[in-house]
């Protein structure tokens, strides 16, 4: 059973540029969430995808945006890179139909360094 | 609005003592809870999770958790620490009430476990 996958592991940026990072959802969940977690922090939470829509987005501003695809898997894309955009990307995926109660699944996560 | 705390940033203790790492909770309706995993360069492992009922969870690895809905604590714990549990640990809340937050997570800032031999 295939577990959550991200590509790239690690990516090197300079600011300004564009990034586009990939994740492929756990065998049966329909359900992605982003969520940036910088160097000593928590996870925070970015968006959730749920039949290639935008269900809920927390506090990130539209630079950080992102699409689902027919087969569940994701993109999460960030314009115009600042250095603080520098942290660890987790993708997590879920089932909808239990979004309350349902466990997130996390992926290995990509670092993005912005130079 | 929802919050975690974790008061401790580290803790330590000695292989084969019972460890203890601290999680409390601010949400506006009932919680369901959670505690991830995470070792270095790796991705959050699911622990377990509070979602109704018997307020002692059991999970991975020999863990298990307290809830106390009177303190609004989630404290997670093990009888015997392994040098192997060594890692960071997150606590996570999500409101069952509001609905318009459906699937978010809201983490704590982790704990850093550290278990010697």
């Amino acid at each position: 059973d295939a577990g959550v996958t991200q590509s790239p592991t690690h990516l090197i940026k300079t600011r300004g540029q564009q990034v586009t990072l990939r994740c492929s959802p756990k065998s049966g969940h329909d359900t992605v969430s982003w969520y940036q977690q910088a160097l000593g922090q928590g996870p925070q939470f970015i968006f959730q995808y749920y039949e290639e829509e935008e269900r809920q987005r927390g506090n990130f501003p539209d630079r950080f945006s992102g699409h689902q695809f027919p087969n569940y898997s994701s993109e999460l894309n960030v314009n115009a890179l600042l250095l603080g955009d520098s942290a660890l990307y987790l993708c997590a995926s879920s089932l909808w139909g239990l979004a309350v109660t349902d466990t997130q699944y996390f992926g290995p996560g990509t670092r993005l360094t912005v130079l | 609005a929802q919050s975690v705390a974790q008061p401790e940033d580290q803790v330590n203790v000695a292989e084969g003592n019972p460890l203890t790492v601290k999680c409390t909770y601010s949400v506006s309706g009932n919680p369901y809870l959670f505690w991830y995993v995470q070792y270095p360069n790796r991705g959050l492992q699911f622990l377990l999770k509070y979602i109704t009922g018997d307020n002692l969870v059991k999970g991975s690895y020999g863990f298990e958790a307290e809830f106390n809905k009177s303190q609004t604590s989630f404290h997670l714990k093990k009888p015997s620490a392994l040098v192997s549990d060594s890692a960071l640990y997150f606590c996570a809340v999500r409101d069952r009430d509001r609905g318009s937050t459906l699937g978010r997570l809201y983490f704590g800032r982790g704990t850093q476990l550290t278990v010697w031999p």
